[in-house]
């Protein structure tokens, strides 16, 4: 099975900007999470989608925004960009129902680098 | 409160030794999952290896091995013959359950240095 991809893998953009970010999940999974990493914060949780549908979010403000589609394909928009949104954004699949629903799989990442 | 902690930021160790990563974690939970995730330089994330709950008998996957102690909630790893390539960031994961909002929960990880 193809893993996780992300795209894009880079992405520099200025403040005040939006970015979307693109996350295709494992094949057969329907949940994707999205996880912002910095070094200062470590990782934290942004939201999970399930079948089209938020079904848990984080701690973060409305800028942060996502989708999820038929697909199980999600996106991820931030929009009016602050320097502190640079960061490593990843993503995660998972089957999101039954025993092994928390057992998540990896993208490789979206740097993001706001200047 | 349902919570991961790692409380070592950075081990080193010499190729060919054996390391143990700490993590506990608390709940009230009877039946879950524990994992751990693995970060290279690369930054790419890996499921190194995951533990049931229910099940007494320690998981094992090649060189790595848990520590599973569920009356003490402690979850740790054994990395057996360390080699340049464990050189990673270490992550402990559970499940942290809120009814409808349970997600996954990681520890704030451990830095692991393999010395050649």
């Amino acid at each position: 099975k193809a893993g996780v991809t992300q795209t894009p893998r880079y992405l520099i953009k200025t403040r005040g900007q939006q970015v979307t970010l693109s996350c295709s999940p494992i094949s057969g999974h329907r949940s994707v999470s999205w996880y912002q990493q910095t070094p200062g914060q470590g990782l934290q949780f942004l939201f999970e989608y399930f079948s089209e549908t938020q079904r848990n979010k984080g701690n973060f403000p409305g800028r942060f925004s996502g989708r999820q589609f038929s697909n199980s394909r999600s996106e991820m928009n931030v929009s009016t960009l602050e320097l502190g949104d640079s960061a490593l954004y990843l993503c995660a699949s998972s089957l999101g129902q039954g025993v092994r629903s928390y057992e998540q799989y990896f993208g490789p990442g979206t740097r993001l680098t706001v200047t | 409160a349902q919570t991961v902690t790692q409380s070592q930021p950075e081990m080193s160790v010499q190729e060919a030794e054996t390391v143990t990563l700490s993590c506990t974690y608390d709940t009230s939970e009877n039946n879950y999952y524990l994992f751990w995730y693995k970060q290279p330089p690369s930054r790419q994330m890996i499921l190194v290896i995951r533990q049931e709950a229910y099940k007494q008998q320690n998981a094992t996957e090649n060189r790595f091995s848990v520590n599973f102690q569920k009356a003490a909630k402690s979850f740790s790893l054994k990395i057996s013959d360390s080699q340049l390539g464990d050189t990673a960031m270490y992550f402990c994961a559970f499940p942290l359950f809120t009814g409808a909002n349970s997600k996954l929960t990681f520890g704030k990880g451990i830095t692991l240095s393999v010395r050649p």
